[in-house]
Order: C-alpha cells, then structure tokens, then sequence
C-alpha cells in the first residue's frame, strides 16, 4: 500500500525567502508520479508540481522546486522567495499508473510572515 | 477554459437523509474522481469514474455511490447521512486515468456538507 507522510504540521517563514516542505514517501511500486496541491482556506486544491519516478531531473514550476531523492524515498517542495499568497495547506501526493486514486499526506501549514 | 464546477457549494443535511453532489469537469476531460476531506482523517479517496464506468473504488460503506453521465458529468450520492459525514467534498477531473505522465488532477471548490 503507498503511504504518504507529511512530519511539518506548521511551518513559519519570512517573506522573500525560501522554504522547504518535507515529504517522503512508501510505495513497492516502480511507476509512480508525486504531486504537490496548494490549498488556501477557500479549499480549492490548486496543482502545484508533478514528478515521475523515473523523472531523471528534478521538476521546476516557477518558484516551485521538487527536490526528488529516490534512494530516500523524498520528494520535498521548495518554494523559493516566499509570498504572502503563499499561505495555505500544502498536501503531497502518490499516484499510481493504473488510474486515478491520489493517497495524501496528512499536509502542512504554511504561514508567510511579512 | 472552464474549470471543475461543483454543486452545491454548502449545505446542510440532518441525519438520516441522503445527498447528491454534482460535479461537472473541466471540458474533455473523461475521469472523474472523488475525495472526502474531514479534520480527523484527511483526504480520503471516494471513487473514480473513467466513460462512465468505475474504475477504482476506496474504502466506504456502500452509502457512498456515484455515478457519471455520457458527458463526463457525475454525481455522488449519500444515503442515510451520519454526523460523521460532515466533509469537504472534493470532485476532481483529469484527460485520463492513470498513466505514466503528469496527466493532472485539477480539483473544484469543494462542496461542504454539514450533517445535524
């Protein structure tokens, strides 16, 4: 069973710097594809970043940086020079190839401090 | 272009009663599928439905169910409604189901169901 886990409930950062929100991740599958969802307090979950499992770079979106490390099973979010827009609950992702079930971390708080 | 519509964004139910949750996908779009989000539990998979079949289902009781339309368009029901069931519901589509690449989830507002 794929597992996703989320260890920063809240994280404080300044604005116009850069944060990294923590994700790894369990799966016995070799195909698979991470995702990283936004969701401010109106709940709509907004697509941030995708990475493949057999993505050989690391993805980039933006401001938005996936720093995939395989062999660790981690596929953390970096949010360069950090906005107050930027405040939300941040959920990572797993998919398999076989349809379209999403398994979630439990996400982290993200408050942007001006 | 459009995004995923859901309706009705809020309503209130009392215990007992059932549900309907519309969901009408981004255009061309032929999954279909569908989250429960509670405080306690997260974002939990409902279902999926691919052409109007049902690809994949997660782990609810039979009260869930749903349903997609020659459209694309579906809906959810819930029978015999429990406290319980208070949830954001989140309907979100994609071009495919499943493969190998991004094939993007772009989800809706939610429906927020409140069970008295």
């Amino acid at each position: 069973a794929q597992k996703i886990t989320q260890t920063q409930p809240g994280m404080f950062v300044q604005e116009k710097e850069a944060v990294t929100l923590d994700c790894t991740y369990d799966t016995s599958d070799q195909s698979y594809g991470l995702f990283w969802y936004k969701q401010p307090s109106s709940g709509e979950m907004i697509f941030l970043i995708y990475q493949g499992s057999y993505d050989e770079q690391n993805a980039t979106e933006g401001r938005y940086s996936l720093n995939f490390q395989k062999a660790r099973k981690s596929a953390n979010l970096v949010i360069s020079a950090s906005q107050l827009g930027d405040s939300a609950m941040y959920f990572c992702a797993m998919r398999d190839i076989y349809g379209n079930k999403l398994v979630f971390g439990a996400g982290t708080i993200l408050r942007v401090k001006s | 272009k459009a995004g995923v519509t859901q309706t009705p964004r809020y309503l209130i139910k009392t215990r007992g009663q059932q549900v309907t949750l519309s969901c009408s996908p981004i255009s061309g779009h032929r999954s279909v599928s569908w989250y429960q989000q509670t405080p306690g539990q997260g974002l939990q998979f409902l279902f999926e439905y691919f052409s109007e079949t049902q690809r994949n289902k997660g782990n609810f009781p039979g009260r869930f169910s749903g349903r997609q339309f020659s459209n694309s368009r579906s809906e959810m029901n819930v029978s015999t409604l429990e406290l319980g069931d208070s949830a954001l519901y989140l309907c979100a589509s994609s071009l495919y189901s499943g493969t190998s690449g991004a094939n993007v989830l772009t989800f809706g507002a939610g429906s927020r169901l409140t069970v008295l």
